[in-house]
């Protein structure tokens, strides 16, 4: 059974950077069947996409958070992470990492998310 | 491409239908338009793909419709566990995008 599980620090300061990790267990990252997604929902509002890596293709950024956001692939620990610069309140938010297998358009597999709370 | 999510909030008893409305901003082909379930405290889970496909081990009261900017996601008899926001969500054009949301509550 193929289970993602997000990982990191729940408290981070403003102006810092936010770093997620998001293990992949029951299934290879290298495989290239899946595209790899972070997401957030701050409370009590909607889903925001904010961007997706594949292997050996270069990840694909949500323009609004571009300039602040890498998400890379970490191949030997089936793992894949979110970094996020410059961090404010308003990026206070729980983070979900899902996967979308290729072809196939909707996310069909989500971590349980993790709450992260940008405050000093 | 902005999804618009109507109504807000979805008063009904359970035994009732419930029709939930996605509009898009632009022509969204209907095999990248899904709907989503999300509970308080949970991850969302995927109800429809290719807006009218049901994911596996979603029961056949939940239907979707709709083409081209309006699509429509239904309860057919609303049972206790489906009280819950939906979202619709595109993947015709990047970035991927949601709708605000429709909550589904008891009346």
């Amino acid at each position: 059974q193929v289970q993602l599980q997000e990982s990191g620090p729940g408290l981070v300061k403003p102006s810092q950077t936010l770093s997620l990790t998001c293990t992949v267990s029951g299934d290879s990252i290298s495989s290239g069947s899946y595209y790899w997604s972070w997401l957030r929902q701050p409370a009590g509002k909607g889903l925001e996409w904010i961007g997706r890596s594949y292997i050996n293709v270069s990840p694909n950024y949500n323009p609004s958070l571009k300039s602040r956001v890498t998400i890379s692939l970490d191949t030997s620990k089936d793992q894949f992470s979110l970094n996020m610069t410059s961090v404010t309140a308003a990026d206070t938010a729980v983070y979900y990492c899902a996967r979308r297998q290729r072809w196939k358009w909707y996310f069909d597999l989500w971590g349980r998310g993790i709450l992260v709370t940008v405050s000093s | 491409i902005v999804l618009t999510q109507s109504p807000g909030t979805l008063s009904l008893s359970p035994g009732e239908r419930a029709t939930l409305s996605c509009r898009a901003s632009q022509s969204v082909s209907s095999n990248y338009l899904a709907w989503y379930q999300q509970k308080p405290g949970q991850a969302p889970r995927l109800i429809i793909y290719g807006s009218s496909s049901r994911a596996t081990g979603i029961p056949d009261r939940f239907s979707g419709t709709g083409s081209v900017t309006d699509f429509t996601l239904t309860i057919s008899r609303l049972e206790p566990e489906d009280f819950a926001v939906y979202y619709c969500q595109q993947f015709g054009s990047s970035p991927w995008t949601f709708g605000q949301g429709t909550k589904v509550e008891i009346k």
